[in-house]
């Protein structure tokens, strides 16, 4: 089993729609949860940390639920530019500069 | 105030050939982390150095890989006798102490090409 997995999508959604994405872990140690947003053959970018009581920054939301081991995200209100490659990403307990990286879920917004 | 800079952006090279890869870190960052980005694949932990250390390179392939942060200067990443399996996007960050935390931003990334 891998240490981060996530669907691979990709998710094909309209603008304007409402989508989320999910992303388990294996390790109940893991403190730190974080989405990146990654652009075709481009770096990886912060889009959000993931704090155990969820929060929100304008149309995206992120939740941690450490009994099942998922981090979630969604996205309300789909923008064109929101299509992107959505990584998450686990900082496990014991080695704190090292992120577990899942393998990332593509989302497509249509006009 | 330049972030994390690496260079070349994109670097061909034939099998057997040896690749270089630098990362200038942000301006005050004193530790450096290299990632691998496989098609298709999240980024994978290679190695974390600080100025003239490495502190974890357990990400590190036992053969042909290397890595340095030397005093003066950017950090590399080596790869001698390089294979087709090597291509990849090779991906640096730097941070201001040792954490996996939103304080490590990324740089660009070298797409590495083997023919």
């Amino acid at each position: 089993r891998k240490e981060v997995e996530q669907d691979p999508g990709p998710f094909n959604v309209p603008e304007g729609a409402t989508v989320a994405f999910n992303c388990t872990y294996s390790n109940s140690a893991s403190q730190s949860f974080f989405w990146y947003r990654q652009d075709c053959r481009k770096e990886p970018k912060l889009l959000m940390s993931v704090y155990s009581s969820g929060n929100e920054d304008g149309r995206f939301t992120a939740q941690l639920n450490r009994a099942s081991q998922y981090i979630s995200l969604l996205i309300r209100d789909s923008k064109l530019s929101d299509s992107a490659t959505y990584l998450c990403a686990v900082n496990m307990g014991d080695s704190s500069y090292k992120l577990i990286f899942g393998s990332g879920t593509r989302l497509l917004v249509r006009p | 105030n330049a972030g994390v800079m690496q260079n070349p952006r994109h670097l061909v090279r034939r099998r057997g050939q040896e690749a270089r890869l630098r990362c200038s870190p942000m301006k005050g960052h004193s530790h450096v982390y290299w990632y691998r980005q496989l098609p298709e694949e999240g980024l994978k932990f290679m190695v974390y150095l600080q100025k003239e250390n490495i502190i974890d390179e357990s990400g590190m392939p036992k053969e042909r890989f290397s890595a340095e942060f030397p005093k003066e200067g950017p950090s590399i990443l080596r790869i001698q006798q390089v294979v087709r399996g090597d291509s990849a996007a090779y991906f640096c960050a730097s941070s201001p102490r040792a954490t996996g935390s939103p304080e490590a931003f990324f740089g660009q990334g070298t797409r590495l090409t083997v023919v």
